[in-house]
């Protein structure tokens, strides 16, 4: 079985701050680790993955996520934050253990950058 | 630009009416996806197929709702009543799965904005 755990429902920063987004996940094996983005009235996009390799890992608009197995967590992350950033983010996890290649998606976590 | 097409965008119908919702995947990709999402439940996994072949729809309601692929570059997501409580945002996606343990992506429609009143 595979979950994956989003603790928090809003995260708010300040215009140019860091920001961080948490994930935590379970997997019976290996996992492949997602993030997704989702606009006001839009379907999710692809904001990066984890397959294998460097623990972190680069992705658009300037996000990066660190994969941590010793945590079971992969937080995203963008050292500057903008406002344009504002959106619904989730995170999914696929075990690497299945060839059904379904993803199991967190609740999501809705980041407001204010100016 | 590959992507995810979805039709309709929108849609507002009256309980007791069918609803069939289309997404065509993105060219190439062998398994998708149907998604719902509301504010309550999030998103729910309904169905999804491989090689047009359903591989999993524990997720669907199975006395309204049905899923097909007539061909490799049509799904259909039907619901037949529909019902007030079946307003959501449904979500095509699609991807390439070729081996076991395949890390390949997948990319979602823009979504289709079912209302039913």
């Amino acid at each position: 079985a595979q979950s994956v755990a989003q603790p928090e429902d809003q995260v708010n920063v300040a215009e140019g701050n860091p920001l961080t987004v948490k994930c935590t996940y379970s997997v019976s094996g290996n996992p492949y680790l997602f993030w997704y983005v989702q606009y006001p009235n839009r379907g999710l996009q692809f904001l990066l993955k984890y397959i294998t390799g460097d623990n972190l890992v680069k992705g658009s608009y300037g996000f990066e996520a660190e994969f941590n197995k010793s945590q079971t967590s992969f937080h995203l992350k963008k050292p500057s934050a903008l406002v344009s950033d504002s959106a619904l983010y989730f995170c999914a996890v696929r075990d690497i253990a299945t060839n059904a290649g379904k993803s199991t998606f967190g609740d999501g976590t809705t980041l407001t950058v204010k100016p | 630009d590959a992507r995810v097409t979805q039709t309709p965008r929108h849609k507002v119908t009256e309980m007791g009416q069918e609803v069939t919702m289309r997404c065509q995947p993105i060219l190439g990709h062998n398994t998708v996806f149907w998604y719902r999402q509301t504010m309550m439940q999030g998103l729910e996994l309904l169905a999804y197929f491989r090689n047009r072949a359903p591989l999993d729809d524990s997720g669907m309601p199975k006395d309204r709702f049905s899923a097909e692929m007539p061909d490799a570059t049509l799904a259909t997501l039907k619901i037949q009543p529909s019902e007030p409580r079946d307003s959501a945002v449904y979500f095509c996606a699609s991807g390439l799965v070729l081996i076991w343990g395949s890390g390949n992506t997948i990319y979602f429609g823009e979504g289709s904005w079912l209302t039913v009143v």
